[in-house]
């Protein structure tokens, strides 16, 4: 079936980077973008941007543009996504989502979550 | 971006009654809009897609309807399973964004 599995909890110091990967499985990996969402405790979801395994096009949030870098490798089916300068107000859980068999943009298949705490 | 609202904030229901919960953009989104579900401590899941069509496997108790800026989530009965956070998602212009939540719980 078709899944993604998502790496570890991590705690991070401010200033400090993350890279919180998304091993998929069950599809064609290059078939479908990847997006990376978060949600801070107790809030919403925040679509943070997303990427294409086919060509490494990306496109992120302007809120994240110069901090973030989303990756893929195709040989591991895995994507990654790197945010560096963590605040505080960073922490938050990470999903790795994808649209299979919907509408592009919407997401019917998620990662796990990887919870990312940001603390002195 | 686009703002997207939604209302009430918390609904308070009774099982077996029916739900309807709102979601409007700041600017029109099409029919490109989303539903999730998410319960306490689980990834969203997708209910609803183009507005109004049901992804794979989401009972027909829910429906959707809307386009441009005004949209509906409709819960015909509402199931004890059913009590939760519902969001809407609009994917017609990048960033994607989601709004604020509907807290549906138990009257």
């Amino acid at each position: 079936q078709v899944q993604l599995v998502q790496s570890g909890a991590e705690v991070k110091k401010p200033g400090a980077s993350v890279k919180v990967s998304c091993k998929a499985s069950g599809y064609t990996f290059t078939a479908y973008g990847i997006s990376w969402v978060r949600q801070a405790p107790g809030q919403s979801l925040e679509w943070m941007g997303w990427i294409s395994p086919y060509s490494g096009d990306t496109d992120y949030a302007q809120k994240f543009q110069g901090r973030i870098t989303m990756t893929t490798d195709t040989s591991t089916s895995t994507g990654y996504m790197e945010l560096r300068s963590l605040r505080s107000d960073d922490t938050a859980v990470y999903y790795c989502a994808i649209g299979i068999a919907v509408a592009a943009g919407a997401f019917d298949i998620w990662g796990q979550g990887t919870m990312v705490t940001v603390s002195s | 971006e686009i703002v997207m609202t939604q209302s009430p904030a918390t609904l308070s229901v009774s099982p077996g009654e029916r739900a309807t919960l709102s979601c409007r953009a700041s600017q029109s989104v099409s029919s490109n809009l989303a539903w999730y579900q998410q319960k306490p401590g689980q990834t969203p899941r997708l209910l609803m897609y183009g507005s109004s069509t049901r992804a794979t496997g989401i009972p027909a108790r829910f429906s959707g309807s809307g386009s441009g800026t005004e949209f509906t989530l409709t819960i015909g009965s509402l199931q004890s399973e059913d009590f939760a956070v519902y969001y809407c998602q609009q994917y017609n212009n990048w960033p994607e964004t989601f709004g604020q939540g509907t807290k549906v719980e138990i009257k």
